[in-house]
Formats: structure tokens, sequence, C-alpha cells
């Protein structure tokens, strides 16, 4: 069973303050990691992937991968209200793991508030 | 049009009704998803079709039933439904089935009643 486990939240933060968002999975052989945020009654919006062990930067989301550790974490710096959704962490185990091929596992989100 | 596009947006059925969802991609992708999304539990994987051809269903109930005409185009035929089956429906897509990023549809919100 391959899980990706997020704690649920509610994540409540002030603006101008770094949200950290925090992601763990089960299967050690996975290869490729993404995060999502979702508005309330809205679809799901990539906003970063990341492959290779360490720090991805985007503008102000900095993912970061241990593999050995098995986790994966979203910070969000000088957050704003418009950041206030729900986080998704999603895991594809790779391509040499059979019919899992192409397959992401979300884990249940994260919501985070963000307070002016 | 750009990106992945879904209609309806809302639809509304009784559990003896036909309906179905439409998804098309303008990315020029060539793998396609449809993903359920109910309160309070994770995208579920329901279909994803590779070049046009179904490589995974994930024990869906042929209540449900896909086709992929193309890799541009999605359908997802409904029919003899259930309340429980109320949820939202996303349609995706990657440039190819593997370790590529996919990227969603704005959704049909289902009712069944």
């Amino acid at each position: 069973q391959k899980e990706v486990e997020q704690n649920s939240g509610p994540l409540s933060v002030p603006e101008g303050a770094i949200a950290s968002l925090n992601c763990t999975y089960s299967d050690r052989g996975s290869q490729s990691f993404f995060w999502y945020r979702q508005y309330s009654g809205k679809s799901p919006e990539l906003i970063m992937s990341i492959y290779s062990n360490g720090d991805k930067e985007d503008g102000r989301f900095t993912a970061q991968l241990n593999k050995a550790s098995q986790y994966v974490s979203l910070l969000i710096r000088d957050s704003q209200p418009s950041d206030s959704a729900t986080y998704l962490c999603a895991v594809n185990p790779g391509a040499d793991r059979g019919s899992t091929l192409g397959r992401l596992y979300f884990g249940r989100g994260t919501q985070l508030t963000v307070w002016p | 049009e750009t990106g992945v596009t879904q209609t309806p947006r809302h639809l509304v059925m009784g559990m003896t009704n036909k309906k179905s969802l439409k998804c098309e991609q303008h990315l020029g992708h060539n793998a396609m998803y449809w993903y359920k999304q109910s309160a309070k539990k994770p995208l579920e994987l329901m279909f994803v079709y590779n070049f046009k051809e179904q490589t995974e269903n994930n024990s869906v109930p042929s209540r449900f039933s896909p086709e992929c005409p193309n890799s541009s185009h999605l359908f997802l035929h409904l029919h003899t439904l259930q309340p429980e089956d109320s949820a939202l429906y996303l349609c995706a897509s990657s440039p190819r089935q593997g370790d590529y990023e996919q990227y969603f549809g704005p959704g049909t919100r289902l009712t069944v009643t």
C-alpha cells in the first residue's frame, strides 16, 4: 500500500511569515514529487515539482526533498492571504514500478490559512 | 482555449439517468486521467489513458465507462449512479504516462439524487 501522509491542519500563520507544509511517503523507491494548491471549490493547481534530494526554489516557494527520510516539504515565504488554500502532496513511485507507471498518490492535503 | 477544459461544470442527475462528462486538453499531451475527489478523502485515480489506450482501471464500478477517442479528448459515461457517487470529477493530462507533471481541468461537480 503506497501511502502519502500530510498533517491535515489547519495550519494558521500570520501574513509575512513562513508557512511550512510537510509530507511523508511510504514507498522508498518513489521517484518524483509534486505539490498542488487547491482553493476551495476549485481544482488542484501544480505549483512545484521536485525529483532530486535537496532544495528547489521558485519565487516564494521552496520544495525540499529527503529521500532517505522519505520526506518532502514545501516552504512558503512571505505568506499572503491569497496563499490560503489546501496544499496537496503527490508522489509518483516511478517508471520501474509496473502498473503504477505514471500514477500519482495524493495525500489528504493540509489546509493553510494566512491571516492579515 | 488553453489548458484542460471540462464540461459540464455542474451536473445533477437522478439514479436512472445517463449522462456524460467531457474533457479536452489543448496542451499536446498524450496521457489523460480521470480522478474522483470526495469530501474528506484523498484524490482517487479512476482511469488512465496513454496514447488513447486504457492502461489503468482502478477497480472502478462498471456504471462508470470511460472513452478516449483521441489524445485530446476524454469522456466519462455515467449510468445508474448511486448517491455516494456524488463528488468532484477531475480530468488531468500529462505529456505521457510516466514521471511527468499532471495538469488538472476545473472539474465537474456531480450530484446524484
